[in-house]
């Protein structure tokens, strides 16, 4: 599976949008793009994943490029509840493995 | 919802106990995944199942062992459990469509600390 590149930290505002990069430039083609977060002391919990389309649930928006190389998780009104470590990977599924690298830890500030 | 189970969510035990860690899905599932938590190093997998009675070691199975009896339960043994196992602990699970395991569903975790 591919690695995956995070900014280790991010602050937001609460009410605004939260954008959170992540690349993954060796992707291949039957690799989906994965987001889970883990609130402290909690399990992971996944948030939304896709292949190629941009995808939206009622969580947050998934936004991969052209290329496949970089996405962005988008939490369109960020509040203090969403402060987690959020993790981006990228897997084939044919294991069902997954890579947790280090992920981005996101502060929701008032 | 998918809901998965772990049997504590605190555990103390001592230097050489067996110790067994519990989970439970309920979303009929077929795959399930142990992993530990430690600061620093992330999550990683210990052992995973495809199916009852199957097992496959993950990235550090040593000093574990996993069983399978039935589909909904994946228990975590520890033989002879050791400080360096003080750890949290995290079952998931998913489903497979068409041969791709699909999302994984994480239980809440078990801090285990062994003294």
């Amino acid at each position: 599976d591919a690695k995956t590149t995070q900014p280790p930290s991010m602050d937001c505002a609460e009410g605004r949008a939260a954008n959170l990069p992540c690349n993954h430039s060796t992707i291949s083609g039957n690799e989906y793009v994965y987001w889970y977060r883990q609130i402290h002391s909690q399990g992971p919990q996944y948030i939304i994943h896709g292949l190629k389309n941009n995808e939206t649930n009622e969580m947050a928006s998934l936004i991969i490029t052209e290329d496949r190389k970089s996405s962005t998780l988008i939490l369109p009104h960020a509040t203090l509840r969403d402060t987690a470590v959020y993790y981006c990977i990228v897997t084939s599924g044919n294991t069902g493995k997954l890579i947790f690298g280090q992920g981005t830890t996101l502060q929701v500030k008032p | 919802d998918v809901k998965v189970t772990q049997s504590s969510r605190y555990l103390v035990k001592r230097t050489g106990e067996k110790v067994f860690l519990e989970c439970v899905q309920d979303m009929d599932h077929e795959n399930m995944f142990w992993y530990r938590q430690d600061p620093g190093l992330g999550l990683r997998l210990i052992y995973f199942s495809y199916d009852v009675k199957m097992k496959e070691k993950g990235d550090i199975p040593e000093g574990y062992s996993v069983s399978r009896e039935k589909k909904e339960r994946f228990s975590l043994i520890l033989e002879s459990a050791s400080t360096n196992q003080t750890s949290m602990y995290l079952c998931a699970s998913s489903t497979s469509t068409g041969g791709k395991r699909e999302t994984q569903y994480f239980g809440p975790g078990t801090r285990l600390l062994v003294l």
